[in-house]
């Protein structure tokens, strides 16, 4: 197992468009967690899920995001009609259930995304 | 509401040299986790210590410790005889106790050190 890998790691769009990112954890992690990082920002909490149950979304996360977890594996995330203020990093992460203490989370590589 | 304050937004250090990046943090909880991640250029985020708020004993990794004073909630990064390969963006972040366990991150400090 290679750790939690991102697709793509670079996108480039016209306001406007649609865009989506996956996201493949550890295998045998449960929880999965997306994060968008601004320039000069620490990164900000945006959805999680355990299994295929999205269990909290961020007010962050307006109706022009959506995130999904079929089957409890991979995850996507689609912008729909990109604004500017949408470029950021967006960082996926997974934890194993019931693990507490250290490194808990595991952080893929980012999708960083700019629009234009 | 958590919140982690890391008050540097750049430091210097020489090679070979200590050096002390500042974290602040404030919780209602009781239990709870913080943690230091380091993001290089390249922007991946990489762990590199972690702190219960039960642990007696500050937490050591390697080059890496960490100053917890519980009272002052504070959660200081050392990193001693530092290296070139340090120079990067450092982000204390704290992990609250509810189910969802997400982390809430601080603005981070640039750490750049000097030959």
């Amino acid at each position: 197992d290679t750790g939690v890998s991102q697709d793509p790691r670079h996108k480039i769009t016209k306001r406007g468009q649609n865009v989506t990112f996956r996201c493949d954890p550890i295998s045998e992690h449960n929880r999965l967690y997306w994060y968008r990082q601004t320039l000069g920002q620490g990164p900000e909490f945006l959805t999680y899920f355990q299994n295929e149950a999205q269990l909290e979304k961020s007010r962050l996360l307006s109706d022009r995001f959506s995130a999904e977890r079929p089957k409890g594996s991979f995850s996507t995330l689609e912008i729909q009609r990109t604004e500017q203020g949408d470029s950021a990093m967006y960082l996926c992460a997974s934890t194993p259930l019931g693990f507490y203490g250290g490194n808990e989370q595991f952080f893929g590589p980012g999708t960083r995304l700019t629009v234009l | 509401a958590q919140k982690i304050t890391q008050t540097q937004p750049g430091m210097f250090v020489q090679e070979k040299e200590a050096v002390t990046l500042d974290c602040t943090y404030d919780t209602s909880d009781q239990s709870y986790g913080l943690f230091w991640y380091k993001q290089p250029s390249s922007g991946e985020m990489i762990f590199l210590i972690y702190q219960g708020s039960y642990d007696e004993q500050n937490a050591t990794e390697g080059r890496y410790s960490l100053n917890f004073q519980k009272a002052r909630k504070s959660a200081n990064l050392v990193i001693s005889a530092s290296q070139l390969g340090d120079s990067a963006m450092y982000f204390c972040a704290i992990r609250n106790a509810g189910n969802n366990r997400k982390l809430i991150w601080g603005l981070g400090t640039s750490l750049a050190v000097n030959p």
